[in-house]
């Protein structure tokens, strides 16, 4: 079964950097774009950013474009966000997800939570 | 980039039928098919239950249709149960390459 497992949460301090990991198992990763939402607490869901199943095409949020790189090792399964420059209304909840159709998501990580402090 | 917009809550007795709406524009929701919805219980990740306007994901129950009309998408639950009792978020790609989501709306069963 596909299974999607994020890692690197943690508490960093404004202007600081994080980096986060999400291991993919049960699917073919290689053919598959994936995607980085966050839920800050108690609020909504937010898009990140995205990657397509080649790994040279990335597209971002506003929000984050400038300070966060979306990459991907194929050869290891593994997705990543390079979280540069951290401000405080970065704080919440990155899950990854495996794109089934042009955005939509067909399975989720539990998630990291990342908090940013002041 | 701005957020889709969705009812903040939606209520509605077991068995009847409750219609979400999720508005966009011409950039968003009415530029392509590529309109999806989720399922979200408090602590837990989203669940895909709809994706291309319509289509649903296998596994996901023929209670739930989705619809759209120019810049505005649907969801429908029909025979509304207990366990429907969660947050609901439509999104949708951009004719920028970017995806959208829209506020989300609490669904409570009465």
């Amino acid at each position: 079964q596909v299974q999607l497992v994020e890692s690197g949460g943690g508490v960093v301090q404004s202007g600081r950097s994080l980096r986060l990991s999400c291991a993919a198992s049960g699917f073919s990763f290689s053919g598959h774009g994936m995607h980085w939402v966050r839920q800050a607490p108690g609020k909504g869901l937010e898009w990140v950013a995205d990657i397509w199943a080649n790994g040279f095409t990335t597209y971002y949020a506003d929000s984050v474009k400038g300070r966060f790189t979306i990459s991907r090792d194929n050869s290891r399964n593994t997705l990543y966000l390079q979280m540069d420059n951290l401000r405080v209304d970065d704080t919440a909840v990155y899950h990854c997800a495996r794109d089934l159709s042009f955005g939509s998501g067909s399975d989720w990580g539990q998630g990291t939570l990342v908090t940013v402090s002041s | 980039q701005s957020a889709l917009t969705q009812p903040a809550s939606v209520s509605g007795s077991p068995g009847q039928s409750i219609t979400i709406s999720c508005s966009g524009t011409s950039g968003d929701v009415g530029a392509n098919k590529y309109v999806s919805w989720y399922q979200q219980y408090p602590g837990k990740a989203p669940k895909l239950m709809i994706y291309e306007v319509s289509e649903r994901p296998s596994g996901v129950s023929n209670r739930f249709s989705g619809s759209k009309s120019g810049n505005t998408a649907s969801l429908t639950i029909s025979g509304l149960q207990t366990e429907d009792e969660a947050d609901y978020y439509c999104s949708s790609y951009t004719t920028i390459n970017t995806v959208v989501f829209g506020g989300g709306t609490k669904v409570t069963v009465l």
